[in-house]
């Protein structure tokens, strides 16, 4: 089972909507957990980082929740764009034990915005 | 400033062969991680260096190497290609090492094909 899971796979909203990612985890310790969205043949692009004593970061449209005691954070698109259709990747930095890190990824949720 | 760039952009490689792909850095970032992307399987971490050094690794096999030179530019080698090792290989590069909250900026990717 993959220790970060996004919903939903794929979304089709109306330009102009808003729309909320979901991302749930289940790994521990982490330092960080962060979101990128990533257009098709491109690398990721970082939209927020918050660390686990942070709940919430914004970046312009984009608005991040983490909620360390559920495990689950959230990234809410406000007002959304055509050029918002992308994935969007929900990724955590895990901490693996003798001082070494490493990032796990979700599988992403895949957004279209239709006019 | 110049973003993260990577060599070469496609590549096209037999089983059994083996592959040097390249990363460069902005400007200043002392960490560079790299990472597959496959349809199946999404974005898996690998490696990252800092400052010449490994300081995370993730579940890849030892086919799967790197290093970094001291001007903070990174390779990637992966001997004895496999199909399955057909991806886009990216990298990101970073100010300081993945455990901390700083934001990655990844390069275009390197197409890898396998045949």
């Amino acid at each position: 089972k993959n220790q970060v899971e996004q919903s939903p796979q794929s979304l089709i909203i109306l330009e102009g909507k808003n729309c909320t990612l979901q991302c749930n985890y289940t790994v521990s310790p982490f330092s960080n957990l962060r979101w990128y969205k990533q257009d098709t043949g491109r690398g990721p692009v970082s939209l927020t980082i918050m660390t686990f004593s942070e709940n919430t970061k914004s970046n312009g449209r984009y608005t991040a929740t983490l909620d360390a005691d559920t495990k689950q954070s959230s990234l809410h698109i406000t007002a959304s764009q055509l050029s918002d259709s992308a994935s969007y990747i929900c990724v955590v930095s895990l901490y693996s034990g003798a001082g070494s890190y490493q990032l796990t990824f979700g599988k992403g949720t895949k957004l279209s915005v239709i006019p | 400033k110049a973003g993260v760039t990577q060599t070469p952009r496609y590549l096209i490689k037999t089983r059994g062969q083996q592959v040097t792909l390249s990363c460069s850095p902005i400007s200043g970032h002392r960490s560079v991680s790299w990472y597959q992307q496959t349809p199946g399987q999404g974005l898996q971490f690998l490696f990252e260096y800092f400052s010449e050094t490994q300081r995370n690794k993730g579940n890849f096999p030892g086919r799967f190497s790197g290093r970094q030179f001291s001007n903070s530019r990174s390779e990637m080698n992966v001997s004895t290609l496999e199909l399955g090792d057909s991806a886009l290989y990216l990298c990101a590069s970073s100010l300081v090492n993945l455990e901390h909250s700083s934001e990655q900026f990844f390069g275009p990717g390197t197409r890898l094909t396998v045949l």
